[in-house]
């Protein structure tokens, strides 16, 4: 079954100062990835999705984030941290074998100083 | 368009007791799914429906059981409430059903104790 590999629960930046949230995945057949925010008390909204087009996709809010196929990963950046994007964020792995069951990580809580 | 609305927002059970949580999505999508949250675990999949009249067991169906009422409704039902199923549950919803892979949109949450 496929999976997902958050590295680090917790990373706090400075505002201004790169985001990198780290993603690694393990699947068998080709995968769809997928990375999620989740602010205080709310659901999951989609930030960006990998489904096999171009490597690097761009989302919403200014976050980025390349597919490498050689490291298995699918990391976050944003150039420049707000304060507003203090939340929770999630890594998710799915394919088209997998009968709909998107497999996530355990979340990285991203912290932004003044 | 409210997108997908949960009801109730909070619970508090005793062991064994049962109740129903509700979802539903006015975008006419396909696809249904129950999550459950834990810290440091994730969202783990209870069930889902890929299409109306379906549904099947996801990574974590123990003690739990599903309707899918109709396209737009999906309750999650917990039969006898045990303390390892205090959670929060979100619902979601694709457009898409069958196999292929598609972006879903959350619900704001259940937040159950059993205690």
């Amino acid at each position: 079954a496929q999976s997902v590999t958050q590295l680090g629960s917790h990373v706090s930046v400075s505002e201004g100062a790169l985001v990198l949230l780290r993603c690694n995945y393990s699947s068998s057949v080709p995968p769809y990835l997928f990375w999620y925010v989740q602010y205080p008390n709310q659901g999951l909204q989609l930030l960006l999705k990998y489904t096999s087009a171009a490597t690097l996709v761009k989302g919403i809010n200014g976050f980025e984030a390349e597919f490498k196929k050689s490291e298995t990963s699918f990391h976050l950046t944003k150039p420049s941290a707000h304060m507003s994007d203090a939340a929770e964020y999630f890594c998710a792995v799915s394919d088209l074998r997998s009968n709909n069951d998107m497999r996530f990580g355990a979340g990285t809580r991203l912290t932004v100083k003044p | 368009n409210a997108g997908v609305t949960q009801t109730p927002k909070f619970q508090v059970l005793k062991t064994g007791q049962s109740m129903t949580l509700q979802c539903a999505q006015d975008m006419n999508h396909n696809s249904m799914y129950w999550y459950r949250q834990d810290p440091g675990m994730g969202l783990r999949l209870i069930y889902y429906s890929a299409s109306e009249g379906t549904t099947d067991k996801g990574e974590v169906p123990n003690g739990y059981n599903v309707s899918r009422l109709n396209k737009r409704e999906f309750s999650l039902r917990l039969e006898s409430a045990a303390p390892s199923q205090t959670s929060v549950y979100f619902c979601a919803s694709s457009l898409r059903g069958g196999n292929v892979p598609d972006t879903q949109y959350f619900g704001p949450g259940t937040r159950l104790t059993v205690l």
